[in-house]
């Protein structure tokens, strides 16, 4: 069976550190695969997402950029953290029928 | 722009209570529904799914949710909520099988034993 996973689970973090948060997934080849950020009643905003190796769609102008070194390896950065960037970061992936998505437990960030 | 409306942000229920959560989505042409819940300290999981056919489908849990093309909807409901049922829902709709799921505000549904 599949399985997704992300680490860590929480990271606190200062104002103007990098930031590198993985997600992988097992069980599954070429899985689509999604960095959301989740806000307290905003729903989920997404991203990135990412079709391949080396493919990555940005859906938000932000801090924060990713990458795919590997088919089920997804990896969300930043250079520098902004306050802004605290929140609540979840990957997910999809075998790319229909967008049924599977989500990952999430990492919680607080930039301080 | 696509969006999705969820019109309840919390509802709280006594126990055996029945639930309906709505869900309405503005988008014209072809969608995938869905409904996702998160129970507390857990990952966000599916709890059912639209693609085509029968348009009142069940999912986990007893569950089940109406697709109304005419009214842009799909609402979920449960005929006896009970108090593991606590938990945030999330409505969701994949437009034209594009590679974007479009997202609810979710509703946070919190059971009175």
């Amino acid at each position: 069976s599949q399985t997704i996973h992300q680490w860590p689970a929480t990271l606190v973090q200062p104002v103007g550190s990098p930031l590198s948060l993985e997600c992988t997934v097992e069980g599954t080849s070429n899985p689509n695969l999604y960095w959301y950020r989740q806000a307290a009643g905003r729903g989920l905003q997404l991203l990135f997402y990412s079709v391949g190796i080396g493919q990555i769609s940005s859906e938000v102008p932000q801090n924060l950029s990713a990458s795919r070194p590997q088919d089920r390896q997804f990896i969300l950065s930043s250079k520098k953290l902004l306050l802004s960037d605290s929140g609540f970061y979840l990957c997910a992936w999809d075998a790319g029928q229909r967008n049924e998505q599977y989500f990952g437990p999430g990492t919680r960030l607080t930039v301080t | 722009a696509q969006s999705v409306s969820q019109h309840n942000h919390h509802v709280i229920l006594s126990e055996a209570a029945s639930l309906e959560l709505g869900c309405n989505y503005s988008y014209g042409g072809t969608v995938n529904l869905f409904w996702y819940v998160q129970y507390p300290g857990q990952h966000l999981q599916l709890l059912l799914k639209y693609f085509s056919g029968d348009p009142l489908v069940k999912g986990i849990k007893g569950f089940e949710a109406e697709f109304i093309k005419s009214k842009f909807s799909f609402n979920l409901r449960k005929p006896s909520v009970q108090w593991s049922d606590t938990a945030e829902y999330f409505c969701a709709v994949n437009p034209d099988s594009n590679y974007q799921l479009i997202w609810g505000a979710g509703t946070k549904l919190i059971i009175k034993p």
